[in-house]
């Protein structure tokens, strides 16, 4: 299986901060990536699919790079409503796998 | 707009198994376009890919889970379902479901069912 190691585990930013995720991959995953926000008691959502695709609806402070191991995920600026875990996926070889999610705090 | 909704038994005794059911609206079960997962988290813990189903019922089973796992489609009622036998503590979890449209995985998700493996 691919390893999917995420960092920080957690964070704790202010409103109208830059935020940034990283998540890196064991092997090469082109740009097979996906990242999740999940909110307390809620299912997670898609915000960003191939590495860097904003999905439709998805405010545009959220944005994504990277491909081959190496991936980031950014919130330009901070809104207080973005308090969520957030989780990298990759679907370049099966098993899918998640990494192990990084709590944000605000 | 595709909608996902769980439904199953919340409490399970140890040993027996695990049933729960997607319905599926918005879109055709049976669409070449969508793929068709569950996923489940334990409770403070992050989320584990338990496999995916197609229309034409060809599966895939996470390799860590596939000896205990059955996935299944009803075309006619629109849903997909999930069998997980012989479950433990271990197994108790929100379990999601979710789709998959073209090659991205996990566009739509259910709201969650909490499943407790208790005697």
């Amino acid at each position: 299986d691919i390893q999917m190691t995420q960092s920080p585990s957690s964070l704790s930013a202010s409103v109208g901060d830059r935020v940034t995720i990283t998540c890196q991959a064991s092997q090469d995953i082109s740009n097979y990536l996906n990242w999740y926000q999940q909110k307390p008691g809620k299912a997670p959502k898609l915000l960003i699919y191939d590495a860097s695709n904003l999905q439709t609806g998805v405010p545009s402070r959220f944005s994504g790079s990277g491909s081959g191991t190496d991936f980031t995920f950014t919130i330009s600026s901070l809104q207080p409503e973005d308090l969520a875990t957030y989780y990298c996926l990759q679907y370049d070889n099966l098993p899918y796998t998640f990494g192990q999610g990084t709590k944000l705090e605000i | 707009q595709l909608q996902l909704q769980e439904s199953g038994s919340g409490l399970v005794k140890p040993s027996q198994t695990l049933s729960l059911t997607c319905a599926v609206s918005g879109v055709s079960i049976s669409s070449d376009t969508y793929s068709w997962s569950w996923i489940r988290q334990p409770p403070g813990k992050g989320l584990e890919w338990i496999g995916y189903i197609y229309h034409t019922g060809s599966t895939y089973y996470n390799p860590s889970l596939e000896s205990r796992v059955t996935m299944s489609v009803d075309r006619s009622k629109n849903h997909f379902s999930l069998k997980l036998k012989s479950v433990t503590a271990a197994d108790t979890a929100v379990y999601y479901c979710a789709s998959g449209e073209t090659w991205i995985p996990f566009g739509s998700w259910g709201q969650g069912t909490l499943v407790t493996v208790s005697s």
